[in-house]
């Protein structure tokens, strides 16, 4: 079991270029939830995805931001036109569905953004 | 809404005891997690609590009373290794800011 894949695992972007990070949730998880975390910060809930659906985006910027989890393939984060402000770990987490809500997540190794 | 406050950071000696707090406020609870931040690596999972009452692991434990909206995570018999940022959490996982622990010889 892979546990949860991210990449790239490093991304330098200039400002105005488009980021996208990627993320595979473990095998038999079916949820999935993206965190921005700054330097010397905690982690901030950005969005919280299930295949095809997105259930929760309170914490995702309205503008330059998007999130998908397709039927096929991985998670996607996108973030366009870059700002210096943007630079962070992005980490991804999954997690097995379950009635209650309450959920252990698996994070994955972070995808660091670094906007020049 | 959900908040989450807990102390930014806190220092102890190798050996020692340590009790980190967390308290809450959650429109309909559903548990309490603590996870373990080491410096530039993901979140590892460390305990969770639904019910009151102290959750032994280890050197590691972990309180929860639902009426004060308050936790505690404590850690005994401190190694090095331990020096981390301790987060507590709420679902839909919605993280306090973390206590950066650092343990000193």
């Amino acid at each position: 079991n892979a546990g949860v894949m991210q990449n790239p695992r490093h991304l330098v972007r200039r400002r105005g270029q488009e980021a996208r990070l990627r993320c595979s949730p473990m095998k038999g998880h079916s949820h999935v939830y993206w965190y921005r975390q700054l330097p010397e910060e905690g982690l901030k809930f950005m969005v919280y995805l299930q295949k095809e659906n997105i259930i929760d985006e309170s914490g995702m910027p309205k503008e330059r931001f998007s999130a998908e989890f397709p039927k096929e393939g991985p998670s996607i984060l996108r973030i366009q036109q870059v700002v210096r402000g943007d630079s962070a770990a992005y980490f991804c987490a999954s997690s097995p569905p379950t009635s209650s809500g309450a959920n252990v997540l698996t994070f994955g190794a972070g995808s660091r953004l670094t906007v020049l | 809404g959900q908040n989450i406050d807990q102390p930014t950071e806190m220092t102890a000696t190798e050996g020692a005891i340590v009790q980190i707090n967390c308290t809450y406020q959650t429109s309909g609870f559903n548990g309490l997690f603590w996870y373990q931040q080491h410096a530039g690596e993901a979140p590892t999972f460390l305990s969770y609590n639904v019910l009151d009452g102290l959750e032994e692991k280890g050197r590691f434990s972990s309180f929860l009373s639902r009426s004060k909206g308050y936790s505690y995570l404590l850690l005994k018999e401190l190694q090095m290794k331990d020096s981390a940022s301790y987060l507590c959490a709420v679902p839909r996982l919605i993280f306090g800011t973390g206590t950066r622990l650092q343990v000193f010889p």
